[in-house]
């Protein structure tokens, strides 16, 4: 079973600040996914990637397939972007059963 | 589109009740899946069925039963519910067959579902 680390588990910053966490695996994979919790909320995708990287907006999501190791990054954050931030793996080509980390909460203070 | 609806989203139950969690895509999804979110732990797989007519257990499916009714609606059902069952549920949905391409999966809104 792929062990899913994020880090840190929380975050907290100013508004405007560049935003980075981290999520780490430990066996191959056929992508990553980043996803969003608002609290109380619902769980929306933000990314899913399986090399390089991806940008939407003022996110960017990067995949080192070598390291097993994602980065998500927040440029000019803002107090919207406070939310939960989930890595979870698809396992390599074997079906769709998502392993997820623990996720990171991060508060964007004004 | 509505995406991926669940009912209800709210839920209190005593011990050894029974419920029926309804959960609907209307995205023309193969595959669906239901899981649980518990403080501190990560989302965790109850039951996932890559299409309509099958289902197939997941890492917690002890004390739920599914069921694929058709190619939009798949229901998560406690026969008898226990405390331990207290955690917020969400239903997703994807795209293809699961093991061809990874897909992108799509998420309903969660229930919370306290047991007593």
């Amino acid at each position: 079973k792929n062990e899913v680390e994020q880090s840190p588990q929380n975050l907290t910053a100013q508004e405007g600040e560049f935003i980075t966490i981290n999520c780490s695996y430990s066996v191959g994979i056929s992508a990553l996914h980043w996803l969003q919790q608002h609290p109380g909320g619902g769980i929306v995708s933000l990314f899913m990637l399986s090399s390089g990287k991806k940008k939407h907006g003022r996110l960017i999501a990067t995949i080192n397939i070598q390291e097993k190791h994602s980065s998500l990054h927040i440029t000019a954050s803002h107090p919207r972007d406070s939310a939960v931030y989930i890595c979870a793996v698809s396992p390599n080509f074997g079906n769709e059963k998502l392993t997820f980390g623990t996720g990171t909460r991060l508060t964007i203070i004004p | 589109n509505a995406g991926v609806t669940q009912t209800p989203k709210f839920q209190v139950l005593k011990t050894g009740q029974s419920m029926t969690l309804q959960c609907a895509q209307d995205m023309n999804h193969n595959s669906m899946y239901w899981y649980r979110q518990d403080p501190g732990m990560g989302l965790r797989l109850i039951y996932y069925s890559a299409s309509e007519g099958t289902t197939d257990k997941g890492e917690v499916p002890n004390g739920y039963n599914v069921s694929r009714l058709n190619k939009r609606e798949f229901s998560l059902r406690l026969e008898s519910a226990a405390p331990s069952q207290t955690s917020v549920y969400f239903c997703a949905s994807s795209e293809a067959y699961p093991g061809l391409i990874p897909n992108e999966q799509f998420f309903g809104p969660g229930t919370r579902l306290t047991v007593l």
